[in-house]
């Protein structure tokens, strides 16, 4: 089982709908959650981060956490095509040590 | 300019050589690390390091070191290079929080 497991995709999600990017962890003591941006070609962007359990909103996203259940998500809401790329997903459990995810690709169809 | 900069942002080499790929920051940031990419395999921590006396291995060190010149500069080295090392390898730094990641632009590394 990998640590920090992520639908590889590609999700397809018309304009304007929500697009929901699902995570989960194996580690319980994992501390705190992150989703980083790719865009083809380029490097990765932190885009929001999460420590406790619930919802955290940032404009047009918000980050999802449940620790008893071991998943984090990301909803875009209002999905544009500029939202199209890698959505990547890291764990960090301690003070140095951060897990990612495989990426799941992202399109948004206009 | 980039706050972190990689050269060479592009490198093909033969099986054997010696490669070296840099890294420099101007963000004023301890933390640097260098992670490897890879397709569905996602980013892995090769090294990384809190200041210029402190170098850890990261999941995947093996056949790679690094050295930490300045607090600016962290270079990766592949001393004898294999095909499985072509990737592309980001850079990257951090203040206190190493999941609050500045990545560079990448150096795509092809060992033929």
């Amino acid at each position: 089982q990998k640590e920090v497991e992520q639908n590889s995709g590609p999700l397809s999600v018309p304009e304007g709908a929500i697009a929901s990017l699902n995570c989960t962890y194996s580690d319980r003591g994992s501390q705190s959650f992150f989703w980083y941006r790719q865009y083809s070609g380029k490097s990765p962007e932190l885009i929001m981060f999460i420590y406790s359990n619930g919802d955290k909103e940032d404009g047009r996203f918000t980050a999802q956490l449940n620790k008893a259940s071991q998943y984090v998500s990301l909803l875009i809401r209002d999905s544009q095509p500029s939202d199209s790329a890698t959505y990547l997903c890291a764990v960090g459990k301690g003070a140095q040590k951060l897990v990612f995810g495989q990426g799941t690709r992202l399109t948004i169809n206009p | 300019d980039a706050d972190v900069t990689q050269t060479p942002r592009n490198r093909i080499t033969k099986t054997g050589k010696r490669i070296m790929l840099e890294c420099s920051q101007t963000k004023g940031h301890d933390r640097m690390y260098w992670y490897r990419q890879d397709p569905g395999l996602g980013l892995r921590l090769i090294y990384y390091s809190f200041d210029v006396k402190d170098i850890n291995k990261g999941e995947i060190s093996d056949g790679y070191s690094v050295s930490r010149q300045a607090q600016a500069k962290f270079s990766l080295s592949l001393e004898s290079a294999i095909p499985n090392q072509t990737a592309l390898y980001f850079c990257a730094t951090s203040e206190d929080n190493p999941g609050e990641l500045f990545f560079g632009e990448g150096s795509r590394l092809t060992v033929l």
